[in-house]
């Protein structure tokens, strides 16, 4: 069955500008979770989502955003964008009931300058 | 909150046993991961353990799991250069799945 899918695979925003990235979970799965990638603080969680809820959020500011959408898709928003901003972000989805781990998509290289 | 901890570098030669420790903060982890990843690209589960198991194998991989000194450690035996990779352990807090702790990453170098 189809993987995880994350588009776009590359961007390339200016500082100030908003940006959204889209994520389409294995079918079947009802959770999404959003990750943040960087050299310097590694993985860190986001947020995520189960049938259209956030029940989860990470330590990161309000310019980050999510929401899911009734067939399970997702998209993350981040506005006003910060040279820090630049990193991978990961999307990951699960059945969202068991917990036998989560699949990862290939992710969303955002650079910012 | 949870905290993931990894030596960040490991070189072998191919042929031989790898092993990539981890140890973690929070007791409570009721589940616990190994992730693999490849440049360029994302996480590819490798393997888990719950946190009533002492141990599992799944063909060349073995984890093992310390809940006294909360130390987890992933063996790969007869490790493949197409092994080299980072490796990250994950746990997931309290009872809940609704987000992974990641450890910094093993950087993992297989040589001919």
């Amino acid at each position: 069955k189809a993987g995880v899918t994350q588009t776009p695979r590359y961007l390339i925003k200016t500082r100030g500008q908003q940006v959204t990235l889209s994520c389409s979970p294995i079918s079947g799965h009802r959770s999404v979770s959003w990750y943040q990638q960087t050299p310097g603080q590694g993985l860190q969680f986001l947020f995520e989502y189960f049938s259209e809820t956030q029940r989860n959020k990470g330590n990161f500011p309000g310019r980050f955003s999510g929401r899911q959408f009734s067939n399970s898709r997702s998209e993350m928003n981040v506005s006003t964008l910060e040279l820090g901003d630049s990193a991978l972000y990961l999307c990951a989805s699960s059945p969202g009931t068991v917990n036998y781990g989560y699949t990862f998509g290939s992710g969303t290289r955002l650079t910012v300058v | 909150g949870e905290d993931v901890e990894q030596s960040l570098f490991l070189s072998v030669r191919e042929g031989d046993s790898s092993v990539i420790n981890c140890t973690y903060t929070d007791s409570s982890s009721t589940y616990l991961y190994w992730y693999k990843q490849e440049p360029g690209a994302g996480l590819q589960l490798l393997t888990y353990i719950f946190s009533n198991m002492d141990m599992k194998q799944d063909q060349r991989l073995t984890v093992l799991l310390n809940k006294k000194d909360k130390h987890l450690s992933l063996r790969i035996a007869d490790t493949q250069t197409g092994d080299s990779a980072i490796y990250f352990c994950a746990g997931a807090p309290n009872t809940g799945f609704q987000k992974l702790v990641f450890g910094t990453g093993t950087r993992l170098l297989v040589s001919p």
